[in-house]
């Protein structure tokens, strides 16, 4: 089985700096994926690492650290649009993906 | 544009009723997914599907059936609804191919069961 843990809510400034921890133990690993969601929305891709260390993209980073079960989002020179739900999924070696239960971000001006 | 499209984006049912949902991508996808998503716990795999006419059993089959007979639709069944079937239901796809390495997602259909 798979079990994902990631912080419920956090809450940061405009312009401000975020990282969203996520910690795994799974059984099989086949990379770790970022989602965001905004309320009543689908689920969009942000990012994705399946070797260890970070993978930037524009103000967002996402970095994994295999050994340790260890994967964090950076949100960088926060926006207001930021403000959403961040899902950390793990893959495994069947494509399916387990998720956590999302990290609720507000962005505050 | 890639697209995932579910049949309602809003659906009230009554207790004992048998619902459809459908969902229908445009990618040429093998694999297929329908989660559940409800407040705390995140998403939930219910049933996903590898190819037509195969399925396999998620995390929390049971009240469901799935149906695939075509590629680019998958369908969604619960016998015999309940009220604790009441839940945000999204529909996924994805390759086997590497370079497309993401699951997309549709736009959910919120069921209530009454």
């Amino acid at each position: 089985g798979q079990n994902i843990d990631q912080p419920t809510e956090m809450t940061a400034t405009e312009g401000a700096i975020v990282q969203i921890n996520c910690t795994y133990q799974t059984s099989g690993f086949n990379g770790l994926f970022w989602y965001q969601q905004h309320a009543g929305e689908a689920p969009t891709f942000l990012s994705y690492n399946v070797l260890d260390g970070l993978e930037e993209k524009g103000r967002f980073s996402s970095f994994l650290s295999r050994s340790k079960g260890y994967s964090y989002l950076l949100l960088k020179e926060l926006q207001m649009k930021d403000s959403a739900s961040y899902l950390c999924a793990v893959r495994s070696n069947d494509y399916k993906l387990s998720f956590g239960a999302g990290t609720t971000v507000t962005v505050r001006a | 544009d890639v697209k995932v499209t579910q049949s309602s984006r809003y659906l009230v049912k009554r207790t004992g009723e048998k619902v459809f949902l459908e969902c229908v991508q445009d990618m040429d996808h093998e694999n297929m997914f329908w989660y559940r998503q409800d407040p705390g716990l995140g998403l939930r795999l219910i049933y996903f599907s590898y190819d037509v006419k195969m399925k396999e059993k998620g995390d929390i089959p049971e009240g469901y059936s799935v149906s695939r007979e075509k590629k680019e639709r998958f369908s969604l069944i619960l016998e015999s609804a309940s009220t604790n079937q009441t839940s945000m239901y999204l529909c996924a796809s994805t390759s086997f191919l590497g370079a497309d390495i993401e699951q997309y997602f549709g736009p959910g259909t919120r069921l209530t069961v009454t």
